[in-house]
């Protein structure tokens, strides 16, 4: 069986500072790792993915997230935070082996607060 | 929005009546999918569709059923409410298998 871990139910940040959203996942075979964002009212927006390659993965919105195999982590990283980047983040793998219809396992969420 | 279109946005329903939630899309995708959004829980799947009256079930499916007569509708159906299913339901859809997936705005249902 496949799960996420979100283990922070919010992050605190200031503008202008380094945003890290952890994440870390199990799955019995390869992963498929996703990042998407939830703004108030608003349905899911894709942010990233990591299929395959380059474990350091850019995305929309300045966004980032590196994959790490050994320690099963894939934390989703701003080097500037802004306000606008409060919202409600979730983290979301797809084990590859054993899935054929491209089911996704979500993480509980981690709501991001951006103080000026 | 990828074009997918949820129906009703919000609905508020009595305990014991049953209820049709649809999702439409424009663009033929052959993957669908609905999940529900709860507090501490993230989003979990409830079913899922690969094609026209091909469906499964997924994580969260008790108490809920899915049709899809056609590639554009994909409809799920609570066959009698209960205030345990009052949660913001979510559509999605996946243009290939190994692509992410893109989802509608939700609909908020709340059972009385």
């Amino acid at each position: 069986a496949q799960s996420v871990a979100q283990p922070e139910d919010q992050v605190n940040v200031a503008e202008g500072n380094p945003l890290t959203v952890k994440c870390t996942y199990s799955v019995s075979g390869n992963p498929y790792l996703f990042w998407y964002v939830q703004y108030p009212n608003r349905g899911l927006q894709f942010l990233l993915k990591y299929i395959t390659g380059d474990n350091l993965v850019k995305g929309s919105y300045g966004f980032e997230a590196e994959f790490n195999k050994s320690q099963t982590s894939f934390h989703l990283k701003k080097p500037s935070a802004l306000v606008s980047d409060s919202a409600l983040y979730f983290c979301a793998v797809r084990d590859m082996t054993t899935d054929s219809w491209g089911k996704l396992q979500f993480g509980a969420g981690t709501q991001v607060v951006v103080t000026p | 929005d990828a074009g997918i279109t949820q129906s009703p946005r919000h609905k508020v329903t009595e305990t014991g009546t049953p209820v049709t939630l649809r999702c439409h899309q424009t663009e033929n995708h052959r993957y669908m999918y609905w999940y529900r959004q709860d507090p501490g829980h993230g989003l979990r799947l409830i079913h899922y569709s690969y094609g026209v009256k091909d469906t499964d079930k997924g994580e969260v499916s008790d108490g809920y059923s899915v049709s899809r007569s056609k590639t554009e509708d994909f409809l799920l159906t609570l066959e009698s409410a209960t205030s345990s299913q009052t949660s913001v339901y979510f559509c999605a859809i996946r243009t290939k298998m190994n692509t992410e997936a893109f989802f509608g705005q939700g609909t908020r249902l709340t059972v009385v």
